[in-house]
């Protein structure tokens, strides 16, 4: 099975500083790989996914942004946070369309002021 | 277009009694995939699960068992005698090329 890391595990920033969150998967190769944002709600939001290196699709036109630069790395960014971008955020990988389930990462806690 | 509805947005139990979450789909497509994964207070979510739209048959577990029923676009969660460590937060998910999830159901058990 993937083993997904992300880091850092929690995070405050302040309003209008930038952001990288990163996250890399082992245990497989050429995976897709996805960004959610988790709000208080609970719902997961889809923020991007990739299919291969390079390869970035948005869900939802935002403050932030994703690269891909290596196979199994897939970093989320912003040069401007703001007070909205708080919540948790999880990186996900499968393999394939659709039929294999997404593995998830243990989460990024950002906390924007 | 895709949607998954999961209608409860939080339950209580008392140890040991069974619960069934409900979760509720749409698609067009005939084939896909449906899924149920927890996420514990840690955060990370956990699979549970996995059917495809051509396997009806109903799934056990240990305690889990899933009932898929495409005449009602319905894929459901029973845990039977449930414990303290069932506390989580459960989410029922339907794939295609990407996956939708439902908002998902807060499950409290009582001890």
């Amino acid at each position: 099975s993937q083993t997904i890391h992300q880091w850092p595990a929690t995070l405050v920033q302040p309003v209008g500083s930038p952001l990288s969150l990163e996250c890399t998967v082992e245990g497989t190769s050429n995976p897709n790989l996805y960004w959610y944002r988790q709000a208080a709600g609970r719902g997961l939001q889809l923020l991007f996914y990739s299919v291969g290196i390079g390869q970035i699709s948005s869900e939802v036109p935002q403050n932030l942004s994703a690269s891909r630069p290596q196979d199994r790395q897939f970093i989320l960014s912003s040069k401007k946070l703001l007070l909205s971008d708080s919540g948790f955020y999880l990186c996900a990988s499968s393999g394939g369309r659709g039929a294999n389930e997404q593995f998830f990462g243990p989460g990024t806690r950002l906390t924007v002021l | 277009a895709q949607k998954v509805t999961q209608a409860q947005t939080e339950i209580s139990v008392v140890e040991k009694e069974d619960v069934t979450l409900d979760c509720v789909y749409e698609t067009r497509d005939t084939t896909y995939y449906l899924f149920w994964y927890k996420q514990p207070p840690s955060g990370e979510l956990v699979f549970l699960i996995r059917r495809n739209s051509f396997d009806e048959q109903n799934e056990i577990s240990g305690r889990y068992s899933w009932n898929f029923q495409k005449s009602t676009s319905s894929f459901n969660f029973t845990i039977t005698a449930s414990q303290v460590v069932d506390s989580a937060v459960y989410f029922c998910a339907l794939s295609l090329y990407q996956f939708y999830f439902g908002t998902g159901t807060s499950l409290t058990v009582i001890p």
